[in-house]
């Protein structure tokens, strides 16, 4: 069984540019969540889909935007970057249920210059 | 909202030693996920917790969950550089899996 598949693994971006981030989650999950990573933070939930629809939302700028396509796959989008949004994005996957176990990927590494 | 506080922040342990990681809930537990996590990657799934004193092992590593406590301990038994990583306890807070900020975890030969 394919875990989840997350691209680019790394990218580079200057100020002011924008970015989007893939996700394929394991089959049969209907559920992405994705999360940001950084040394000061640690882990901040982003935000969550759900057959298609946004469930949960974590406290992040509008700049920071999802969406989930109807084979589950999700990307997620963060417009006029900013040199803050350096960080390691983690999508994780479920079957959907509020307990039930995330499964990760590797993650998307991004650097903004 | 429900916050997570792991300690230490950090361990360094000379290999074969035991350790404890500790993750403090500010509200009740009601299940309790660990995680690894190696530098930059994604996080593996070690074990859940979900009743008050239960009890896990995987290998050396053993999880307990005290509710009363709003706490869960993880202890490695004869660590080895392979148990070097991040670990991350997560628990269930307004329907999102909420995280500590991770304890880095040393192994010295």
């Amino acid at each position: 069984k394919a875990g989840v598949t997350q691209t680019p693994r790394y990218l580079i971006k200057t100020r002011g540019q924008q970015v989007t981030l893939s996700c394929s989650p394991i089959s049969g999950h209907r559920s992405v969540s994705w999360y940001q990573q950084t040394p000061g933070q640690g882990l901040q939930f982003l935000f969550e889909y759900f057959s298609e629809t946004q469930r949960n939302k974590g406290n992040f700028p509008g700049r920071f935007s999802g969406r989930q396509f109807s084979n589950s796959r999700s990307e997620m989008n963060v417009s006029t970057l900013e040199l803050g949004d350096s960080a390691l994005y983690l999508c994780a996957s479920s079957t959907g249920g509020f307990t039930g176990e995330l499964f990760f990927g590797e993650g998307s590494r991004l650097t903004v210059l | 909202s429900q916050e997570l506080e792991q300690s230490p922040q950090s361990l360094i342990v000379q290999e074969g030693k035991n350790l404890t990681i500790n993750c403090t809930s500010s509200k009740t537990l009601y299940g309790l996920y660990w995680y690894k996590q190696k530098y930059g990657e994604g996080l593996i799934f070690l074990m859940m917790l979900q009743k008050g004193g239960e009890e896990k092992s995987h290998e050396k590593i053993t999880a307990k969950l005290d509710e009363k406590k709003q706490q869960s301990s993880l202890h490695i038994t004869a660590s080895q550089p392979s148990h070097a990583g991040i670990y991350l306890c997560g628990a269930f807070g307004a329907q999102k899996l909420v995280f500590g900020q991770g304890t880095r975890l040393t192994i010295n030969p």
